[in-house]
């Protein structure tokens, strides 16, 4: 079955510095990717997505890039704010079968 | 367009008792997953449902068990109830093949 490992596990950064989470995945037939946020004692939410036919996709300060050759993808966040703390969640799927990495937590410091 | 919903928000029992945890999905999805998320942890997979199917479980021992409705609401039991098993539990629902939507969870404790 497909195995998602996240990287780094906890992330601190000053305000207005950018972020970046990091995703490998290990099954080649996975083709949608999606990142959630959690939170604290929220539900995750979908923050953005992208499939295997696009290399990057971008949402205001939001960004994600797939390699699926190195079969990795990362989340990319520019001038982070402190509403943007919160455990972000990378997740790989084929079909219904969805996989969670472990999660980061990020931390911005005002 | 109603969310996930998930009853009940909190839920307390002790050691030994039985726990039944409720979601109804997103009207038109007909897939019903089920995640348990400790403290500070990441969100681990226990059950998946489509079509009154149970189609996949995680890691979880047999004492964790479910269900999916006609309607494709869907209810996890959890028999035998252990410490460990305090978490957050989440439900999550999707279309085939698409994204998957969380409900607000419920809280299990186990005294």
């Amino acid at each position: 079955g497909e195995n998602v490992e996240q990287h780094p596990s906890t992330l601190s950064v000053q305000e207005g510095d950018s972020a970046v989470i990091k995703c490998t995945y290990s099954d080649s037939a996975s083709n949608y990717f999606p990142w959630y946020k959690q939170e604290l004692g929220k539900r995750p939410q979908l923050i953005i997505d992208i499939r295997s036919n696009v290399g990057e996709k971008k949402d205001q300060r939001i960004a994600v890039t797939l390699n699926k050759t190195a079969k990795h993808f990362s989340l990319h966040i520019t001038e982070t704010q402190p509403e943007d703390s919160a455990v972000y969640f990378c997740a790989a799927s084929m079909g219904d079968d969805m996989r969670f990495g472990a999660g980061t937590r990020l931390t911005v410091k005002p | 367009e109603a969310g996930v919903t998930q009853s009940p928000t909190h839920l307390i029992k002790t050691r030994g008792q039985q726990a039944t945890l409720r979601c109804s999905p997103i009207s038109g999805h007909t897939s019903v997953y089920w995640y348990q998320q400790a403290l500070g942890l990441g969100l681990q997979f226990l059950l998946w449902y489509d079509e009154g199917e149970e189609r996949n479980r995680g890691n979880f021992p047999p004492r964790f068990s479910g269900r999916q409705f006609p309607n494709y609401s869907s209810e996890l039991n959890v028999n035998a109830l252990e410490l460990e098993d305090s978490a957050l539990y989440l439900c999550a629902s999707s279309s085939t093949g698409d994204t998957q939507y969380f409900g607000p969870g419920t809280r299990l404790t186990v005294l």
